[in-house]
């Protein structure tokens, strides 16, 4: 149990484009999911907290206009990537939980903007 | 605030060798503690975590973590690695009755034949 999954894998867009990322907990209702952003060879950075209809909280210094996220559903959250540059080009990764315990976690999305 | 100190950022070892993976960590309150493990190009694996209770804590394939309050740490190990086991391992650390983890660096474990 207890199974994340990230749509896309792997996603190749233009500067400018939007890009909208699906975390979905399969086989669990996730009461909170969070996203992840990281770069190679670096830890995990923690960008935002959703709960369930309300609004995501975002850490410091993570624009959330650039950084839009959804979480419609007990299943279902989306960050979308506006007007992506280069520079977003990253390997973002969500998670879902349950309770206060345990984080489980998606395979990821490598995104690269051209 | 918490922190999260891996030291090593790599390990090489051989297979069938002991490991240990340091994880050293900074809280004013009581954590929960994690290590992940995260295979290329895939996202992490909850490897154990430590809640409450006994101080040392295994995992179905070996690992095996013991927390340690005085000296702040949860070191993992594994008495025998196998190829198998190469990845990046990293130590997350959470405050209990929130949900926000903080992770280390990571330390990368290559096993060699």
């Amino acid at each position: 149990g207890a199974v994340v999954s990230q749509h896309p894998s792997r996603v190749i867009c233009k500067s400018g484009t939007s890009v909208k990322i699906e975390c979905r907990s399969l086989d669990f209702q996730a009461t909170t999911m969070f996203w992840y952003r990281q770069f190679p060879k670096k830890s995990l950075m923690l960008m935002a907290t959703s709960n369930e209809g309300s609004k995501a909280t975002y850490e410091q210094g993570v624009e959330k206009d650039k950084f839009l996220i959804n979480h419609a559903s007990l299943t279902l959250s989306t960050l979308t990537v506006t007007s992506a540059h280069p520079e977003d080009s990253s390997f973002y990764i969500c998670s879902a939980s349950r309770s206060e315990e345990t984080q489980y976690f998606g395979p990821g999305t490598r995104l690269l903007v051209l | 605030a918490q922190s999260v100190t891996q030291l090593d950022s790599q390990v090489p070892v051989f297979e069938e060798a002991p490991v240990e993976l340091r994880c050293n960590y900074s809280s004013s309150v009581s954590v929960y503690l994690f290590w992940y493990v995260q295979y290329p190009n895939q996202g992490l694996q909850l490897l154990l975590k430590y809640l409450s209770g006994s101080t040392l804590v295994e995992s179905i394939n070996g690992f095996e973590a013991e927390f340690n309050k005085s000296q702040t740490s949860f070191h993992l190990r594994k008495p025998s690695v196998h190829i198998s086991d190469t990845a990046e391992y990293f130590c997350a650390v959470r405050v209990t009755g929130f949900q926000k983890l903080v992770f280390g660096t990571g330390t990368r474990l290559l096993v060699s034949p």
